[in-house]
């Protein structure tokens, strides 16, 4: 199985500033890897797909870099509604996903 | 517009079983997989299994293996995941997911809204 792992376990951030996440796989996954943004009480939402391609009606301040077992999400400038967990998920071999880091207001 | 809807939450014994439905609408339904996750109270997200709406195969995270059945009907564009022998640490909220292509392997697009499975005696 394929383990993934998010860093750092929660991030604060001030509005308007920016937030880098890690996801780091514990083999490589090519570029078969997606990020999802999850609000508390709701499913998860997906974000990015193929490490760097935006999902339908996400916003441009949200971009997936990285290959192989390294990959970042970045959120250029965080809004108020941007404040959520944030999972990282392989789909080079099956499925997993990391355990999430939660971006809170600072 | 696409969309996924479970059914309601449910309240099981230890050692029962429990049979979560997932009527997918506004697409067709057998050109997609559909994978089922399951997220325990305050933790992150466990893929459970997939399985092919267009044949049926199916692939079930090793540690379900067994206690796990998923299948659809396609006549109604509805999916099933039956969790047999439950425990306490089964209690969770289960979803399904849309897998986003025709391919095996890709990330989940469409979300369902999510059902509770309590397990309590």
């Amino acid at each position: 199985e394929i383990v993934m792992t998010q860093s750092p376990a929660t991030l604060s951030v001030s509005p308007g500033e920016r937030a880098t996440l890690s996801c780091r796989a514990s083999q490589s996954v090519s570029s078969n890897l997606a990020w999802y943004q999850q609000k508390p009480g709701q499913a998860p939402r997906l974000l990015i797909y193929g490490a760097s391609t935006r999902a339908t009606g996400i916003p441009a301040r949200f971009s997936g870099s990285g290959s192989g077992t390294e990959f970042t999400l970045t959120i250029s400038s965080l809004q108020s509604e941007d404040f959520a967990v944030y999972y990282c998920q392989q789909y080079n071999n099956w499925w997993t996903f990391g355990q999430g880091t939660k971006v809170e207001i600072k | 517009q696409v969309q996924l809807v479970q059914s309601g939450a449910e309240v099981k014994k230890p050692g029962a079983s429990v049979k979560v439905s997932c009527k997918a609408s506004g697409y067709t339904f057998t050109s997609y997989g559909i994978s089922w996750v399951r997220q325990a109270p305050g933790q992150g997200l466990e893929w459970m299994g997939w399985i092919s709406a267009y044949n049926g195969n199916t692939n079930y995270a090793q540690k379900l293996q067994g206690r796990v059945t998923m299948t659809t009907d396609t006549s109604t564009s509805t999916a099933y995941m039956e969790l047999r022998s439950l425990r306490s640490d089964d209690t969770a909220v289960y979803y399904c997911a849309r897998v986003r292509s025709i391919a095996v392997y890709d990330a989940f697009d469409i979300w369902g809204q999510g059902t509770m499975v309590t397990v309590s005696s």
